[in-house]
């Protein structure tokens, strides 16, 4: 069974630092997707990437962040300068006819 | 703002006991999605519905979609044990656009 596969599992941070998480969609996706979900609470959209450029964003995907795709296979989110509130599970995910969710990050920021 | 409410938030049953978690909106959807996530993981996919009405079943899950397509139900018969987990419901506006995800229900079936 095909998998978007995410790097690293787990990120310690300080304040301040910025962090690249990474993700590998699946191969014949059209769509790609960054979502985060902040512990005890649902699952939140943060941007969605077709055709190499973005295509829809959230209000939470503000000017500290930014999405990559520098080759055919890796897609990565960045965020620039780390805040204490962007402690979070991050989700790739990508679609054909369905969602695949890689098994997130867990970003600590502290 | 599109939202949905899923409830129960919890729900604690004995195994071979029915249940049905519900997920309503005031906004249309063009499909509904049923996740499983377990903990530390990502959302895994169940099922997606997409017309009006639909009716999916899974083994013991039952899935439905309502007729104006702004709530599903999630049906589950017999539950045991390993269906314990948190389950959520995801709207997605058009096909592509982001999901929008209800804030899950936890079930716990104890034998």
């Amino acid at each position: 069974e095909p998998e978007v596969t995410q790097t690293p599992s787990h990120q310690v941070t300080q304040m301040g630092q910025e962090v690249i998480l990474r993700c590998v969609p699946i191969s014949n996706h059209l769509y790609f997707y960054w979502y985060r979900q902040i512990l005890g609470q649902k699952v939140e959209f943060l941007v969605s990437f077709y055709n190499n450029e973005i295509s829809e964003k959230s209000e939470i995907f503000d000017d500290q962040f930014s999405v990559e795709r520098p080759d055919g296979s890796n897609f990565t989110l960045k965020i620039r300068s780390t805040k204490l509130e962007d402690s979070a599970m991050y989700f790739c995910a990508s679609t054909f006819y369905g969602y695949t969710f890689g098994s997130g990050t867990r970003l600590t920021v502290v | 703002t599109q939202l949905l409410e899923q409830s129960p938030q919890f729900l604690s049953i004995q195994e071979g006991e029915n249940l049905t978690v519900y997920c309503n909106s005031s906004s249309v959807f063009s499909s509904l999605q049923w996740y499983r996530q377990e903990p530390g993981e990502g959302p895994v996919l169940l099922v997606t519905v997409v017309t009006g009405g639909e009716v999916k079943k899974l083994k013991r899950l039952t899935f439905q979609f309502g007729d104006a397509r702004k709530d599903s139900s999630l049906h589950i018969t017999a539950a045991q044990p390993g269906d314990t987990g948190l389950y959520l419901c995801a709207g997605e506006g058009q096909a592509g656009t982001a999901l929008i995800f209800g804030k899950g229900t936890t079930l716990s079936v104890s034998s």
